[in-house]
């Protein structure tokens, strides 16, 4: 059975420091991952999404990129952390057979930035 | 930009009472409605989906929606609401070839034992 996993649950970080949060997937190949972020009172905001080893399309212009350097592996970071980037960062998964593929989330990391 | 928009913020109600949260989208073209359910501390998970045909969905756990096209809507219904639907639930669109899904704030559900 498919499996996703985040890293790390929670984290604290000063503003102006990097970030890198790490998601990764078991069971599946070639699946389509995704970044949102559900900050307060907000709801889940897309930002990043990619269908393949290098291939990322941003939704939202941020100081947050993402990366896919494995096929299972997908990377948020960003070098200079806002405080208006606290949130709650899911990672998702969707198979590729058609664009109807159902989403499926990991536990997610809370982020506060200080 | 497409939206969708989740009307109630917190919805509490007893055990047996029936529950409905409105869900609606903004898109003209074709649409796959979801809704997810996150209950507390565990992961955001699929409750059902529609893509097409019957309008009515059926779902995990005794939960219904009825997409109402005319109304741009997905509403989320259960007759019989227990202790351990408590959760937030949140309602989304998919458009696009890439399936990006656009989620509504959500909406916490309470119900009181």
């Amino acid at each position: 059975s498919q499996t996703i996993h985040q890293w790390p649950a929670t984290l604290v970080q000063p503003v102006g420091s990097p970030l890198s949060l790490e998601c990764t997937v078991e069971g599946t190949s070639n699946p389509n991952l995704y970044w949102y972020r559900q900050a307060a009172g907000r709801g889940l905001q897309l930002l990043f999404y990619s269908v393949g080893i290098g291939q990322i399309s941003s939704e939202v212009p941020q100081n947050l990129s993402a990366s896919r350097p494995q096929d299972r592996q997908f990377i948020l970071s960003s070098k200079k952390l806002l405080l208006s980037d606290s949130g709650f960062y899911l990672c998702a998964w969707s198979g590729v057979r058609s664009w109807r593929e159902t989403q499926y989330f990991g536990p997610g990391t809370r982020l506060l930035v200080l | 930009a497409q939206s969708v928009s989740q009307h109630n913020h917190h919805v509490i109600l007893s055990e047996a009472a029936s529950l409905e949260l409105g869900c609606n989208y903004s898109y003209g073209g074709t649409v796959n409605l979801f809704w997810y359910v996150q209950y507390p501390g565990q992961h955001l998970q699929l409750l059902l989906k529609y893509f097409s045909g019957d309008p009515l969905v059926k779902g995990i756990k005794g939960f219904e929606a009825e997409f109402i096209k005319s109304k741009f809507s997905f509403n989320l219904r259960k007759p019989s609401v227990q202790w351990s639907d408590t959760a937030e639930y949140f309602c989304a669109v998919n458009v696009g070839s890439q399936g990006n899904l656009i989620f509504g704030k959500g909406t916490k559900l309470s119900v009181k034992p």
